[in-house]
């Protein structure tokens, strides 16, 4: 199947810094990433869909100044969270999909931790 | 709005044992349903999908079951090993232009040695 790769896998930064997360597709091209987050023992909510060259869609209660979405590239999208703070603290996922790529493939996630 | 539900949260079964993971959605108005891997920590592998115009997909010991027009879904895992043991989450992605995929929280199985 397609690779999409995440990074970093966890994360550690300190309440009112900035972090980029990265996700990208390794062997296809993808038009469209989705970022969701993960509370634990919880299902995976959606936060933004975001397709290659225009602006992000934002899910309702999301807000889209506090996590940025770059996909600026057909192999490339980022997530910024923005003046980070103890409950942002969570597990992040990419996914992407594209061309003969039907079906979204999940990056390893991401484990942010805010202190 | 598409809910989808995971029965039960948690399951624990020793060794060899087959069992029967259950998943229920609200609109059957469904493009595709797909079961996943979630380990602890980790992101998701996918395991099965099922279009909606199928009834059933098999790989290995797993076997997934759709009856769309009650919602439900079933995952089987024959002869379960502590290799298993992990999260499966189902997620269904609607007919229609919003492709988004809907998750259930999950079933985290435990299969003890």
């Amino acid at each position: 199947g397609a690779v999409v790769s995440q990074h970093p896998s966890r994360v550690i930064c300190k309440s009112g810094t900035s972090v980029k997360i990265e996700c990208r597709s390794l062997d296809f091209q993808a038009t469209t990433m989705f970022w969701y987050r993960q509370f634990p023992k919880k299902s995976l909510m959606l936060m933004a869909t975001s397709n290659e060259g225009s602006k992000a869609t934002y899910e309702q209660g999301v807000e889209k100044d506090k996590f940025l979405i770059n996909h600026a590239s057909l192999t490339l999208s980022t997530l910024t969270v923005t003046s980070a703070h103890p409950e942002d603290s969570s597990f992040y996922i990419c996914s992407a999909r594209g061309g003969e790529v039907r079906e979204a493939f999940f990056g390893q996630g991401t484990r942010l931790t805010v202190v | 709005k598409q809910e989808v539900t995971q029965i039960p949260a948690a399951l624990s079964v020793p060794e060899g044992e087959n069992l029967v993971l259950n998943c229920s959605f609200t609109d059957s108005a469904i493009y595709n349903l797909q079961w996943f891997r979630q380990d602890p920590g980790k992101g998701l592998t996918s395991l099965l999908l099922i279009q909606s115009s199928q009834r059933e997909q098999t790989s290995g010991r797993l076997n997934a079951s759709l009856d769309k027009s009650s919602g439900r879904s079933t995952l089987y895992i024959a002869a379960s090993q502590p290799g298993d043991s992990a999260t499966y989450l189902c997620a269904v992605k609607p007919s229609g232009s919003a492709r988004q995929l809907t998750f259930g929280s999950g079933t985290q199985l435990t299969v003890l040695p």
